[in-house]
């Protein structure tokens, strides 16, 4: 089973709106990514949080990690009709193995 | 500089043809990996490595085949293709630091496989 998991699944909003999207996993990381896919396109990694770390930020970008919840959040800030795209979550478990595991993403539509 | 190149872009294949998933890096990253991408499921790892001559199994490993005999090239192969291997198929690398997965991954833009 996936060890993350996105949500929502499909977002909406106007340009301009900010935008967030929430990630859950189940087992104790190192890490969690963020990362972008364009429709037919490869992956582009964002940003990573360490697990001692609690937020992040890169430009428009905001990650939170609460490990005790086992959960992050990706605030993407005055959105752009180029934000559009799927944003996936991925995690790399603490069990030592070089797995990054990803989430099943959201669908991110920004409305001009 | 390229980054990671796949190759071939799309592909039919009939059931039961094999065929070989070409991917290169030109980045000297130690790990790299295979992924396929199915509408709904997210990313599902097929395969990794940690450098040349290491190779280990993901989530999905199953009908499929890898070697890394240099840094470079990670190829996957397609034994016996099945309509369920149809599928957009990404292979990524890294460099790792530290002996912790702490880098990001490079994506190709992937295969799009079609098993008829």
């Amino acid at each position: 089973s996936q060890q993350g998991e996105e949500d929502p699944q499909a977002l909406s909003i106007q340009e301009g709106e900010n935008a967030t999207m929430n990630c859950s996993y189940k087992t104790s990381i190192n890490n969690l990514q963020w990362y972008r896919q364009n429709s037919g396109r490869g992956l582009v990694h964002l940003i990573l949080i360490r697990s001692n770390e609690r937020e992040k930020h890169s430009g428009r970008l905001r990650v939170t990690l609460d490990t005790s919840k086992k959960s992050s959040s990706l605030l993407i800030t005055a959105s752009r009709a180029a934000d559009t795209a799927s944003y996936f979550c991925a995690t790399d478990a603490i069990t030592g193995a070089q797995k990054l595991v990803f989430g099943q993403g959201t669908r991110l539509t920004i409305n001009p | 500089n390229a980054g990671v190149t796949q190759t071939p872009k799309f592909q039919v294949l009939k059931t039961g043809q094999s065929m070989t998933l070409q991917c290169a890096q030109d980045m000297n990253h130690e790990y790299m990996s295979w992924y396929r991408q199915d509408p709904g499921m997210g990313l599902r790892l097929i395969h990794y490595s940690v450098g040349a001559g290491i190779t280990d199994q993901g989530e999905v490993p199953n009908g499929y085949n890898v070697s890394r005999s240099t840094t470079e090239d990670f190829p996957l192969r397609l034994l016996s293709a099945a309509p369920s291997q149809t599928s957009v198929y990404f292979c990524a690398s890294s460099y790792m630091g530290g002996g912790s997965y702490n880098s990001p991954l490079h994506f190709g833009n992937g295969t799009r496989l079609t098993v008829t």
